[in-house]
């Protein structure tokens, strides 16, 4: 089991670049996540899928979209990326109503 | 909206000595969950709480949920140097969106 996977693990863009972020998760679980972490700001949520073609905002949306593309894989894309959204990126997958597993992270910087 | 706070933001202890970091949200919880994150890592699931007043131990790790579901704690007895990393503190309200509060970074001295 290889638990949650993310690509890349590193990413520089220049502004106004897109990219998308991989993740999978071979859990079978049905939830998945998108946090992104800032220094002293702690894991706020992006965007939320608790199922296969669901997909919830979550506290910080504003510049993101993302495809729930079957019950393994949840991707996160930023079609014009800004320098406030450098940060860490982490993907998390969970049985509903238990903890959440999280992937290694994509560290991505918009310059 | 919802607010999840932890302190201290900041705590270095000398091996050996215990630590506690506390949890407050600004609503009623569902229930509230413990992550630990170990420098340049990502967050690990440690514990769930769900039920007003709860303890539950885990080695030298015990987790407490408030009467009120608005509190909780999390105390280290005895440091060792495998506890340095940050601790997160995240509530529910009725659904699977966690709000995870600010942290806790512990460094442990030897």
């Amino acid at each position: 089991n290889a638990g949650v996977t993310q690509t890349p693990k590193f990413q520089v863009l220049k502004t106004g670049q897109s990219m998308t972020l991989q993740c999978a998760q071979d859990m079978n679980h049905n939830s998945m996540y998108w946090y992104r972490q800032d220094p002293g700001m702690g894991l706020r949520l992006i965007y939320y899928s608790a199922s296969e073609g669901t997909t919830d905002k979550g506290e910080v949306p504003n510049g993101y979209n993302v495809s729930r593309l079957n019950k393994r894989e949840f991707s996160l894309r930023l079609e014009s990326a800004a320098p406030s959204q450098t940060s860490v990126y982490f993907c998390a997958s969970s049985v509903a109503g238990t903890g959440q597993f999280f992937g290694p992270g994509t560290r991505l910087t918009v310059l | 909206g919802q607010q999840v706070m932890q302190i201290p933001q900041y705590q270095h202890v000398q091996e050996g000595e215990d630590f506690t970091t506390y949890c407050n949200s600004s609503t009623t919880l569902s229930n509230i969950q413990w992550y630990k994150q170990r420098p340049g890592g990502h967050p690990v699931f440690l514990i769930q709480l769900v039920k007003s007043g709860e303890v539950k131990k885990q080695k030298r790790l015990t987790f407490q949920f408030g009467e009120a579901k608005k509190n909780s704690s999390l105390h280290i007895t005895a440091t060792q140097t495998t506890d340095v990393g940050t601790y997160f503190c995240a509530g529910t309200r009725n659904t699977d969106k966690l709000i995870f509060g600010t942290g806790t970074r512990l460094q442990v001295f030897p």
